[in-house]
């Protein structure tokens, strides 16, 4: 069974670009999740996704947005990157967001996203 | 989502019994205790998860203590490929989605 993807594999922007990351969930799971983890800093969470709405989101700026397409894959966007958005942005996929036995979260291998 | 404390960091000698604590003295009753390890510049890789039993698979055992304010991960033959930073979480099912990571235990396995 193949696990949670993402592209691309790395990604060079200057300051003021706009970035596009993707993630593609496992099979069969509905909700995908959205984590920043800059260099030397802990994984922060960004935003959730569940049956195409956002669930919620973390503590960053509008300018990171995103939304979830009906076959459950799901983008990223973050609008005038800043130098601080530096960072591998990683995606997780579960079966359900909801409370239950089978949400267990998955992570994909990331996106490094460097700007300039 | 209660917090959890792990040491910094720890060493293990290959081939022997890798035991990891996490301490969640504010855990409540519907929070579960799940285990990630993230190998450098990696996804997270899930380990294992519990409530309140032990639990034990491929990768490793849980052991949580009765009052459920402690737990260790167990990884039984460490191996050189085990060499990460090791998280424990406490989430409950209803919770916001995300998970909370902390800063983790680096464990560093030794030939």
């Amino acid at each position: 069974e193949a696990g949670v993807t993402q592209s691309p594999t790395h990604l060079i922007k200057t300051r003021g670009q706009q970035a596009t990351l993707r993630c593609s969930p496992i099979s069969g799971h509905t909700s995908v999740y959205w984590y920043q983890q800059a260099l030397g800093l802990g994984l922060q969470f960004l935003l959730w996704y569940d049956e195409g709405e956002e669930r919620n989101r973390g503590n960053f700026p509008p300018r990171f947005s995103g939304r979830q397409f009906p076959n459950y894959s799901s983008e990223l966007n973050v609008n005038a990157l800043e130098l601080e958005d530096s960072a591998l942005y990683l995606c997780a996929s579960s079966e359900t967001g909801t409370s239950g036995a089978r949400n267990t979260q998955y992570f994909g291998p990331g996106t490094r996203l460097t700007v300039l | 989502d209660a917090k959890t404390t792990q040491p910094t960091s720890m060493d293990c000698a290959e081939g022997r019994a890798a035991n990891l604590p996490c301490n969640h003295s504010t855990i409540s009753g519907n929070e579960y205790v799940y285990w990630y390890r993230q190998i450098h510049s990696q996804g997270p890789q899930y380990i294992i998860h519990g409530l309140k039993n032990n639990e034990t698979n491929e990768m490793a055992s849980l052991i949580i203590t009765e009052d459920r304010k402690s737990s260790t991960l167990i990884l039984p033959h460490a191996t050189l490929r085990d060499t990460a930073v090791y998280y424990c979480i406490v989430t409950s099912r209803g919770s916001q989605g995300n998970l909370i990571f902390g800063k983790g235990t680096k464990l560093s396995v030794k030939p």
